[in-house]
């Protein structure tokens, strides 16, 4: 069966540092990952786009990685901040339409 | 920066009842969806719409849901008996091109079925 696996469900750190969540999936051959944030109550917002071609994407604090071979992408946010405290999915598109992870939820320390 | 807009933020129906949930999606998108996510859980795909037509729908998507576009701005998500699990918030979200950006949500829709 298919399935993506975000294999944290809550991270905790402090400000300053980077924080590394990771999505892993299988029976899926999608040509794109996304990265969302959602905020309690709120829809997802989205954040990144990476092509099954890419390796890393980057903008401004967040660094998106994407192995095909791995089935695996990583999500990294550096020099966190109490504001990027939230949950973060992983999506991946295929057939026209996005599957969502479960989430990791992330909370830093001041 | 344009946003997708749904309403009402809150819906509280009997069960039994028939619901419309309202969307604006943003005016230059040409995909539409409907997702569902129940409290605790992950966001859950129900229905892709694209050219006055359902392109991809879940197996949630059962005869209780239909989805319209009446007009070239309102997408609309009717579900027709309520039930007590339907109870969620529904997120509608549009797109450009699948694959070169990313899906805008709105801030969804709270159905509480009583």
């Amino acid at each position: 069966s298919q399935k993506i696996e975000q294999n944290s469900e809550a991270l905790n750190i402090q400000e300053g540092k980077t924080a590394t969540l990771t999505c892993n999936y299988t029976n899926y051959s999608p040509a794109y990952l996304q990265w969302y944030r959602q905020d309690p109550g709120r829809g997802p917002v989205f954040l990144l786009l990476i092509r099954e071609n890419e390796k890393e994407k980057r903008k401004e604090r967040l660094k998106v990685t994407f192995d095909t071979t791995l089935k695996q992408s990583l999500f990294h946010i550096t020099a966190s901040q109490p504001a990027d405290s939230a949950t973060y999915l992983c999506a991946l598109e295929h057939d026209y339409k996005l599957s969502f992870g479960a989430g990791t939820t992330v909370t830093v320390r001041a | 920066e344009p946003e997708v807009t749904q309403t009402p933020s809150h819906q509280v129906t009997q069960m039994g009842q028939e619901v419309i949930l309202r969307c604006v999606p943003i005016s230059n998108h040409l995909y539409f969806y409907w997702y569902r996510q129940i409290l605790g859980q992950k966001v859950e795909f129900l229905v892709s719409f694209y050219n006055n037509e359902i392109s991809e729908k879940s197996e949630i998507f059962d005869d209780q849901f239909s989805v319209e576009r009446p007009d070239g701005s309102n997408f609309t998500l009717k579900i027709r008996s309520t039930k007590l699990e339907d109870s969620a918030m529904y997120f509608c979200a549009s797109s450009e091109l699948p694959g070169n950006y990313g899906y805008t949500f709105g801030s969804g829709t709270r159905l509480t079925v009583v």
